[in-house]
């Protein structure tokens, strides 16, 4: 099993431009998340799915938009990114409520 | 507002003695606590839940204990070794959310 798995694993963006993070996970996992992790901040949800076809908003969610393809993928997408989406992004799955959660190697987005 | 607090600056320790690290929270109720190990570069890895009505929980050389009246947990590495140099992280898990809070996570460094 590779577990959880991120694309790309470094990005650099210009102020504007627009892209898609892939997360895809083997686990026959219920819930996925996505995280960013910035200096000082520990690691912030944006968003997160608890099941195939929902998608709620995590602590940090403006700028950002989600699609749960199915019960394996959980994209996230920079419509117009920003200086201040400079991060690093982890996406994570768990089995449900309560379960530990599982992250994948992250992305480091630089966005000039 | 939710806020966790663990200790910000580096713990630095000799081989072979214990480390302790702290986790913190206040106007929160949690239903659970984790803790993960994160190496530069790389995405959190699971440890140890420890839930509300539990004191302490142990798995080989770590140990945790959770005190829902101080609001405080403590992750005790015994026997520590140059390899439990990481960062590591404290989560708390409400009722009936998938949703963890993570803190900042403190570095710990272990010297021959």
């Amino acid at each position: 099993n590779a577990g959880v798995t991120q694309t790309p694993k470094f990005q650099v963006l210009k102020t504007g431009q627009s892209m898609t993070l892939q997360c895809a996970q083997d686990m026959n996992h219920n819930s996925m998340y996505w995280y960013r992790q910035d200096p000082g901040m520990g690691l912030r949800l944006i968003y997160y799915s608890a099941s195939e076809g929902t998608t709620d908003k995590g602590e940090v969610p403006n700028g950002y938009n989600v699609s749960r393809l199915n019960k394996r993928e959980f994209s996230l997408r920079l419509e117009s990114a920003a200086p201040s989406q400079t991060s690093v992004y982890f996406c994570a799955s768990s089995l449900g409520s309560q379960d530990t959660q599982y992250f994948g190697p992250g992305t480091r987005l630089t966005v000039l | 507002s939710q806020k966790i607090e663990q200790n910000s600056e580096a713990l630095n320790i000799q081989e072979g003695k214990t480390a302790t690290l702290t986790c913190n929270y206040t106007n929160y109720s949690p239903a659970y606590l984790q803790w993960y190990r994160q190496d530069p570069g790389r995405g959190p890895v699971f440890l140890l839940l420890i839930r509300e009505n539990e004191k302490e929980k142990r798995k080989e050389r770590l140990k945790v204990t959770f005190d829902t009246t101080l609001k405080q947990s403590l992750f005790h590495i015994t026997a520590s070794q140059p390899a439990d140099s990481a960062t590591y992280l404290c989560a708390l898990g409400g009722y009936n959310t998938d949703k963890l809070i993570f803190g900042t996570g403190t570095r710990l460094q272990v010297f021959p």
